[in-house]
């Protein structure tokens, strides 16, 4: 299957700092994206979609100026979690879907912030 | 509006005996279904998926699902657990009208036991 690699895997960050994890489809063209975000031992609740070279689509709940979300070319995608609060230690996962209609996910990010 | 409904939170079976975990869904138009595997931090790995044809569907790891339409369900099985099944197990749907968006389910935990 494709390959899909999402960066950092772990990242911690004082409250109030800026994180931005990096989501790239290594060995296709990614024309959307989605971002996920997962409580321990829950579902994935999407977040976002966002299509290449356009603006995202926010979930209903999700603070698109907190969660800033780039698409900027068919194999990266950028999500940056602005003004970092506790509340927002989570794991987050993309997933890029390319033209076989597939979506294929990374690996995750556990965000700690203290 | 479509959702998934995976009955059990947590299952557990010997190893070499039969899995099962149960999934139905709701979906206004006939659906994509799938089911992925996530094993402890880390993202998420499609196990199988049905769109058209043929109603069983095998994946990888020996994995199957069927699709009964009348029941609305796409339970996934397999016929001998190892104990690298151990893993949480999420069902997901998607409609084919066009929509992106997967809609996942609370997840299973599998455990399996010597």
């Amino acid at each position: 299957g494709a390959v899909v690699s999402q960066h950092p895997s772990r990242v911690i960050c004082k409250s109030g700092t800026s994180v931005k994890i990096e989501c790239r489809s290594l060995d296709f063209q990614a024309t959307t994206m989605f971002w996920y975000r997962q409580f321990p031992k829950q579902s994935l609740m999407l977040m976002a979609t966002s299509n290449e070279g356009s603006k995202a689509t926010y979930e209903q709940g999700v603070e698109k100026d907190k969660f800033l979300i780039n698409h900027a070319s068919l194999t990266l995608s950028t999500l940056t979690v602005t003004s970092a609060h506790p509340e927002d230690s989570s794991f987050y996962i993309c997933s890029a879907r390319g033209g076989r209609n597939e979506a294929f996910f990374g690996q995750g990010t556990r965000l700690t912030v203290v | 509006a479509q959702s998934v409904t995976q009955l059990g939170s947590h299952v557990s079976v010997s190893e070499g005996a039969l899995v099962l975990l149960r999934c139905n869904y709701s979906s206004s138009v006939p659906p994509y279904l799938f089911w992925y595997v996530q094993y402890p931090n880390q993202g998420l790995q499609l196990l199988l998926k049905y769109t058209t044809g043929a109603t069983l569907v095998k994946g990888i790891n020996g994995f199957e699902a069927e699709f009964k339409k009348s029941e609305t369900s796409f339970h996934l099985t397999k016929p001998s657990a190892h104990m690298s099944d151990a893993a949480e197990y999420f069902c997901a749907v998607r409609d084919t009208g066009g929509g992106n968006k997967l809609t996942f389910g609370t997840g299973t935990q599998l455990k399996v036991e010597l």
